[in-house]
């Protein structure tokens, strides 16, 4: 079983779908995060938790609403997407201090058609 | 603020050469770590290595090794003897004590392709 494990791996929706995104931790992490990747840019980040309290909101738009239900799951509700949104999704999950590194999950790639 | 360049867009090498990535980071903060992932075809992001600012000292595993400068800003990783299994997106990260949310910021990456 991997440490962090992102469900589903492929996803296609319509822009006027409502979906979510899942992510689990069994690293017993205090902190989870969402990247986004696109093509030719950096990965973004999106989302930080830490112990189930949002800490950082980039700017990302509302169409996109993170939910951290406990320390090992996080979820990314999508709805109303523009076809620019898709990219590969990626969850990450650290121990939350600035000196540790974060472990990833294998991403969701999403399009939106 | 906090930024992080990889120049290297795209490197192709042949096995067995040896190929040095490139990262120079900005940051103001004093205290502050680097890191180096690789993405694999698979999407998942491994990680390398960690170095904080306050130790300088090169480090080698294996066949990749870490070249720190704070004088120029530089963190640059280097492949000894390639080989296809190297083939993957090598990206940079840093993230410092001052940071809100202590999250990573990453490099645009550097996709290195080592054909046989």
């Amino acid at each position: 079983e991997t440490g962090v494990t992102q469900t589903p791996r492929h996803l296609v929706m319509g822009m006027t779908n409502k979906k979510s995104l899942k992510c689990e931790q069994h690293l017993g992490h205090n902190a989870m995060y969402w990247y986004k990747q696109s093509a030719k840019k950096p990965l973004e980040l999106m989302f930080v938790y830490n112990f189930k309290e949002q800490t950082e909101n980039n700017s990302v738009p509302s169409r996109f609403s993170p939910e951290c239900p406990n320390s090992s799951h996080l979820f990314l509700h999508l709805h109303t997407l523009q076809p620019e949104d898709s990219a590969l999704y990626l969850c990450a999950s650290s121990q939350g201090g600035v000196n540790t590194e974060a472990f990833f999950g294998q991403g969701t790639r999403l399009t939106v058609v | 603020a906090q930024k992080v360049t990889q120049a290297q867009t795209e490197i192709s090498v042949v096995e067995k050469e040896d190929v040095t990535l490139d990262c120079v980071y900005e940051t103001r903060d004093t205290t502050y770590y680097l890191f180096w992932y690789k993405q694999p075809p698979s999407g998942e992001l491994v990680f390398l290595i960690r170095r904080n600012s306050f130790d300088e000292q090169n480090e080698i595993s294996g066949r990749y090794s870490w070249n720190f400068q704070k004088s120029t800003s530089s963190f640059n990783f280097t492949i000894t003897a390639s080989q296809v299994v190297d083939s993957a997106v090598y990206f940079c990260a840093l993230s410092s004590a001052n940071q809100a949310g202590t999250a990573l910021i990453f490099g645009k990456g550097t996709t290195l392709s080592v054909s046989s």
